[in-house]
């Protein structure tokens, strides 16, 4: 199984400043088919399911604001929240669809400091 | 609107089963899978399997074989999850998610989760 790894675990940031979440997975992601990295992210606020931010490692899903962005290839990826809102408040999740059985980081919990 | 809406929360005793719908509307939907994924209290996202829900193809997880089975009505566009031989350690909230299935020359392609499910918590607690 791959497996994936986010750092940090947790992170307080003011409002307005920049927000930087790695993942790491235990093999590469990226197909020799289509040079796409199968990694995605998502995010989940209290009581709620998880909701997908980005896919294909840097592609915005409709509706997500641009300060969110994603980037990295391979074994190492970031989210990056440009200039943190309180909307961003949550636990954010990188996952590999790569391979089956699917697998998640940890998760990371995003909060105002 | 797509939408994946989940049945009630279950309380159940050790070594009982559970079984959880997932009632889909907004698409068409035996041309995509499902897939369940669960969270204990405090854990990770856990991965247990999925269904196309176009031919009933299933794939679980090891850590759940024997234990879990998911299938689906098409009639009613709704994808059920489940798992027996409860143990407390299966405290958890239990979430459908739709995969788009990409296929071509009968070659198909990992997609990710979109939408999810609200979520079913089931307590196995004696």
């Amino acid at each position: 199984d791959i497996v994936m790894t986010q750092s940090p675990d947790s992170l307080a940031v003011s409002l307005g400043e920049r927000a930087t979440i790695n993942c790491k997975s235990s093999q590469s992601v990226l197909s020799s088919s289509n040079n796409k990295n199968y990694l995605a992210w998502y995010q989940q606020k209290p009581g709620q399911p998880p909701k997908l931010l980005i896919y294909w490692s840097s592609t915005r899903e409709s509706g997500v604001p641009d300060r969110i962005s994603g980037s990295g290839s391979g074994t190492d990826f970031t989210l990056t929240i440009s200039r943190l809102q309180a909307e961003d408040v949550g636990v954010y999740y990188c996952q590999q669809y790569y391979t089956t059985p699917r697998t998640f980081g940890q998760g990371t919990k995003v909060e105002i400091k | 609107q797509v939408q994946l809406v989940q049945s009630g929360a279950e309380v159940k005793k050790p070594g009982a089963s559970v079984k959880v719908s997932c009632k889909t509307s907004g698409y068409a939907f035996s041309r995509y899978a499902m897939h369940w994924v669960r969270q204990a209290p405090g854990q990770r996202l856990e991965w247990m399997g999925w269904i196309n829900a176009g031919d009933g193809y299933t794939k679980y997880s090891q850590r759940f074989q024997g234990r879990l089975t998911i299938s689906r009505d098409t009639s009613a566009s709704t994808a059920y999850m489940e798992l027996t031989s409860l143990k407390s350690e299966d405290t958890a909230v239990y979430y459908c998610a739709r995969e788009i299935r990409d296929c071509t020359n009968d070659v198909c392609y990992n997609r990710w989760f979109d939408p999810w499910g609200q979520g079913t918590l089931v307590t196995v607690s004696s």
